[in-house]
């Protein structure tokens, strides 16, 4: 089956610390995944996909193949970084449906 | 560009009442999706129409049914709500298109539901 884990509910660091968010897939193809962040009031939105390998506000996520995981990562953690973050990827013939993962909800300290 | 709006943003229920969750996007986006979210539980989809005219379950369809009226808007229907479907809903949309597989979904501000 299908699934998106995201093993912590809460992660709390201080200002300036790296930050690594972790998600793990299983998935029997060649997965298509994405990070979603949601900060506080706001509307979901993409934060980065796999497939353009781009660096947005500093985050930076690798697909590992091996070890079937896409882990959210950044050198130097701030503030306005605090938020709820999804991890998901696209169900194979789907027409495009997303598997969440259950969320980690970041803190940044400052 | 209004990009995807929802109505209502928030919505108290008695159990047994039915209500309409309006969902419209004008980005001329082919796929449209509800889904709900709830603590612990992240967001899971209950119904999506990969194009207009048409719709299909996703993994927590029971209770709902949906209309896409057409391209720009997609409603979520509650015909007996009940106290579990107290929830977060929101709404997406996506371009999406098949032989990429892959796609951005934009996410409308959410409707805030509470059954009594």
């Amino acid at each position: 089956a299908q699934r998106v884990t995201q093993p912590e509910k809460l992660l709390s660091v201080f200002k300036g610390a790296p930050v690594e968010l972790k998600c793990n897939y299983s998935y029997s193809g060649s997965p298509e995944l994405f990070w979603y962040v949601q900060y506080s009031r706001q509307r979901l939105q993409l934060l980065l996909r796999h497939i353009s390998r781009e660096s947005i506000k500093g985050f930076t996520a690798d697909l590992n193949k091996g070890e079937t995981s896409f882990h959210l990562k950044k050198p130097f953690a701030q503030e306005e970084d605090s938020a709820m973050y999804y991890c998901a990827l696209i169900r194979a013939g789907s027409q495009g449906n997303l598997i969440f993962g259950k969320g980690t909800k970041l803190s940044v300290k400052p | 560009n209004a990009g995807v709006t929802q109505t209502p943003k928030f919505q108290v229920l008695k159990t047994g009442q039915s209500m309409t969750l309006q969902c419209a996007q004008d980005m001329n986006h082919n796929s449209m999706y509800w889904y709900r979210q709830d603590p612990g539980m992240g967001l899971r989809l209950i119904y999506y129409s990969a194009s207009e005219g048409t719709t299909d379950k996703g993994e927590v369809p029971n209770g709902y049914n949906v209309s896409r009226l057409n391209k720009r808007e997609f409603s979520l229907r509650l015909e007996s709500a009940a106290p579990s479907q107290t929830s977060v809903y929101f709404c997406a949309s996506s371009l999406y298109r098949t032989a990429e597989n892959t796609d951005t979904q934009y996410f409308g501000p959410g409707t805030r539901l509470t059954v009594l």
